[in-house]
Order: structure tokens, then sequence, then C-alpha cells
């Protein structure tokens, strides 16, 4: 198993410009999430997803749209890119059975927008 | 939603010390506490977890205890060792939420 996979490792936007960060998990977790890494904030939840087809807000989606058409695929998309977008994105699936579940998170993305 | 407290933000300690991290909670209904070890440039990874009719759970030199009365929870680690200076995240999830909310993190630095 490749477990969760995240495309670009690294990208360098402009402000304005548009992107999205593919994530993929082969796991058949039927939970994933994006959260956004900044120094001295912890992971902050931008959204989530419980299935294909749903997705809901975590506590900073402002600036960010995701879908989830497939359980393996939840791809997040920066509408249009601000400096304050800079950040580390990780994306993390876990398992449906409950809460008690470990994340397995991706190895991230690291956005600079100039 | 659930909110969680993560303190010291930064804990300096000599090879062989003990460390300890301490986290607080808001939401009674929270039933499941992980532990995440970020290495500089890495993804987080679980190394401790502990559900809410646990006391106290032991892995090695790794120890996490839960005080559900107070809302609290710490992480410990003994004989501390360079390989230990990480960042670690406590978090906290509630049952009806299924979706972990994160402290802000330790980095830990292990002098040798």
């Amino acid at each position: 198993n490749a477990g969760v996979t995240q495309t670009p490792k690294f990208q360098v936007l402009k402000t304005g410009q548009s992107m999205t960060l593919q994530c993929a998990q082969d796991m058949n977790h039927e939970y994933m999430s994006w959260y956004r890494q900044d120094p001295g904030m912890g992971l902050r939840l931008i959204h989530y997803s419980v299935g294909a087809g749903i997705t809901d807000q975590g506590e900073v989606p402002n600036g960010y749209n995701v879908s989830r058409s497939t359980t393996e695929d939840f791809p997040l998309r920066l509408l249009s890119a601000a400096p304050s977008q800079t950040s580390v994105y990780f994306c993390a699936s876990s398992y449906s059975g409950g809460p008690g579940y470990e994340q397995y998170f991706g190895p991230g993305t690291r956005l600079t927008v100039t | 939603g659930e909110n969680v407290e993560q303190h010291p933000s930064t804990l300096s300690v000599q090879e062989g010390d003990s460390a300890v991290i301490k986290c607080t909670y808001s939401d009674s209904a929270s039933n499941y506490f992980p532990w995440y070890k970020q290495e500089l440039g890495k993804r987080p990874q679980l190394i401790i977890d502990i559900r809410s009719n646990v006391g106290e759970k032991k892995d090695q030199r790794i120890a996490v205890t839960l005080n559900k009365t107070a809302k609290h929870f710490s992480l410990h680690i003994t004989e501390t060792q360079p390989e230990d200076s990480a960042v670690y995240f406590c978090a906290a999830t509630s049952g009806g939420s299924y979706i972990p909310t994160f402290g802000r993190g330790t980095s830990l630095i292990v002098h040798p």
C-alpha cells in the first residue's frame, strides 16, 4: 500500500492564481481531511469528508474548495491564491469505524504564494 | 466545538531527563486522545493514544495519562534521547465528530 499520497511536494504561486492540491489514499478509508500547518499554530482543519459525495467545513475553510467524487481522492482547490495561504498542507485519512482511529497523513505540500 | 490547549510550546531537556507535555480539552464528549510526533520536514505520525475508559497507557519510554474529570491528559517521555527531538501534537476526538482537534504543538529539544 502507498498509504496517503500528495502532489505536488512544492509549489510557488503568484497572488490570484488558482491551483489544485491532489490527495489520494489506497486504504479504503471513508474519512479524509485537509489541514494547514503554520508555525506556532499547529494543524488547523480546512475541510473534511466522511465519504464520497459528502464534505464539510473545518476551522479555516475560506479561500478553499473541496469535492469527493470517489473514496480514494480528495483534492483541495485554491480559488485565488493569497500570500496568507503560504503554508504546509497535509491531507489525512482515517478509518470510519469510530472516533478512536489513527489519522494517516500524507507527506505534505509546501506552498508559497508571492 | 472542541478546543485543545497544549503546553509548553517549547521544551528543552538534557539527554536522559524526562519530558512532560500537557493538554487540556473542552468537550466532555471527547473519548479518544492521540499523540503525534512530527520530525523536521516529515509528516505527523501517531506514537501513542488513549481512550476515555483508560487512565494510563505505556509503551516503552513513553506514557500517556488521562484525567477525564479535569479534562486533562499528558505525555511523559522518560530517558530522553536526541532522536526524541521533534514537534509533538496532542489531539482530542469527540464521538460525534470523528475528526480530531489538535493542540498547537510542543517543540521538544533534547541536548546530547
